[in-house]
């Protein structure tokens, strides 16, 4: 799987937009951009994933860029239950299991 | 619904002592992951099972890790001997479908040696 590079941590102020970047500059066309989240103390639960075109959910949005080398998950008001690690993580049609990297740890600030 | 349920959630062992951990995923849910997840770390890849076949095993540290999924439900992930260097978050995770659907974690084992 070719590997992703996020920032070690970001801050934000509550109810503030945050965009977590990811860059993928070894992306193949079949990889899908996976974002997950992990909570203190509990698992990883999933945000969001797609393929080319920007997604959207309840959780949050995912813009791809044109080229696909980088990708910016978009939560668009946080609270502090938003505070976690972040994974961006590629994996293709024909993957099993996930190679999560270091993620980026976000905080949130009242 | 129910997700996937881990236990124990926390386990103290001496070294040298065999541990058991068990995960039961969700129901209906073809493939069974486990990771491990060492402090301040992203979890890393143990096994994959597809129904009770164990298909991919690549990522056991060792002979001493051992995972079981006999009747395609229940998975149990045993290591022998336990080493300090096998203290970690064990977690295990369930899809629906091996490829592209999401996978469903739980919230883990942690184990402690001594």
């Amino acid at each position: 799987d070719a590997k992703t590079t996020q920032p070690n941590s970001m801050e934000s102020n509550e109810e503030e937009p945050v965009h977590l970047p990811c860059n993928h500059s070894t992306i193949s066309g079949t990889d899908y951009i996976h974002w997950y989240r992990q909570l203190p103390s509990q698992g990883p639960e999933y945000v969001i994933h797609g393929l080319t075109s920007n997604v959207n959910n309840r959780m949050a949005s995912l813009a791809i860029a044109e080229d696909r080398k980088s990708s910016t998950l978009i939560l668009h008001r946080a609270t502090l239950r938003d505070a976690a690690v972040y994974y961006c993580i590629l994996r293709d049609d024909y993957g099993q299991n996930f190679v999560f990297g270091p993620g980026t740890r976000l905080s949130v600030l009242p | 619904g129910a997700g996937v349920s881990q236990s124990p959630r926390y386990k103290v062992a001496k070294r040298g002592q065999d541990v058991a951990l068990r995960c039961d995923p969700i129901s209906g849910h073809v493939s069974l992951f486990w990771y491990q997840q060492a402090l301040g770390q992203g979890p890393e890849f143990l096994t994959y099972f597809q129904n009770e076949a164990q298909l991919d095993k690549s990522g056991l540290p060792s002979d001493r890790f051992f995972a079981e999924r006999p009747e395609g439900s229940v998975s149990t992930l045993k290591i022998q001997r336990t080493q300090q260097e096998d203290s970690a978050v064990y977690l295990c995770a369930s899809s629906l479908d091996p490829g592209t659907d999401t996978q469903y974690f739980g919230p883990g084992t942690r184990l402690t040696v001594l």
